[in-house]
């Protein structure tokens, strides 16, 4: 299996900021990866997929980059609301995915 | 409204059987490919069996086969997952999934998950 890294663990950013957040495969996925947030008790909702392209619906403020093995996924201006756990997933075989970013707001 | 919901968790001893729903509504259900990903205590998510719109294609992670089984039927807008033989590290969220379109097994629509937990 792939497996896939994040970093870090946990993010505190205030308001305003630009936020980042990697994912590093332990073999290439090509631009074979998807970036979801979830907030506690909710569903996982998609953000990003096939590396940096934007799910309707999501704000601009969310961009992804990469391919390869290292990811990143890029919040240009953060919002309240985004206080989440985020994680990647690679999709080139049998998914994987990251062990999670939890994202708090100072 | 577009959503999964799923149900049928619960607390069970090691060795026995328990079976997941997942009910959809507000799409096309025979239109999609279906997942169940589960997410363990404090542990990242785990995909774990996928099935095709028309039910011939058929794949599960090598930790839960020939002990699950998936099914689905598109008149009734659902899917299941069959748990046998539960075992303590089954514990877990248990999430249906959709693909979205396409042969790329990455997820549109999630649903909040239903709590397995195999304890004795």
């Amino acid at each position: 299996d792939i497996q896939m890294t994040q970093s870090p663990s946990t993010l505190s950013a205030s308001v305003g900021d630009r936020v980042t957040i990697t994912c590093r495969a332990s073999q290439s996925v090509s631009s074979l990866l998807a970036w979801y947030q979830q907030k506690p008790g909710k569903a996982p909702k998609l953000l990003i997929y096939k590396a940096s392209s934007l799910e309707g619906g999501v704000p601009s403020r969310f961009s992804g980059s990469g391919s390869g093995t290292e990811f990143t996924l890029t919040i240009s201006s953060l919002q309240p609301d985004d206080s989440a756990t985020y994680f990647c997933q690679q999709f080139s075989s049998s998914p994987t995915f990251g062990q999670g970013t939890k994202l708090e707001i100072k | 409204q577009v959503q999964m919901v799923e149900s049928g968790g619960g607390v069970v001893q090691p060795g026995t059987s328990l079976r997941l729903s997942c009910a959809a509504s507000g799409f096309t259900f025979s239109s999609y490919t279906l997942h169940w990903v589960r997410q363990a205590p404090g542990k990242g998510l785990e995909w774990v069996a996928v099935m095709s719109p028309d039910g011939r294609k058929i794949y599960y992670a090598d930790s839960v086969k020939g002990r699950f089984t998936i099914s689905r039927v598109n008149s009734e807008n659902t899917q299941s997952l069959q748990m046998n033989s539960l075992r303590a590290e089954d514990t877990a969220l248990y999430y249906c999934a959709r693909q979205t379109y396409g042969d790329y097994w990455f997820f549109d629509l999630w649903g909040r998950g239903t709590l397995v937990t195999v304890s004795s």
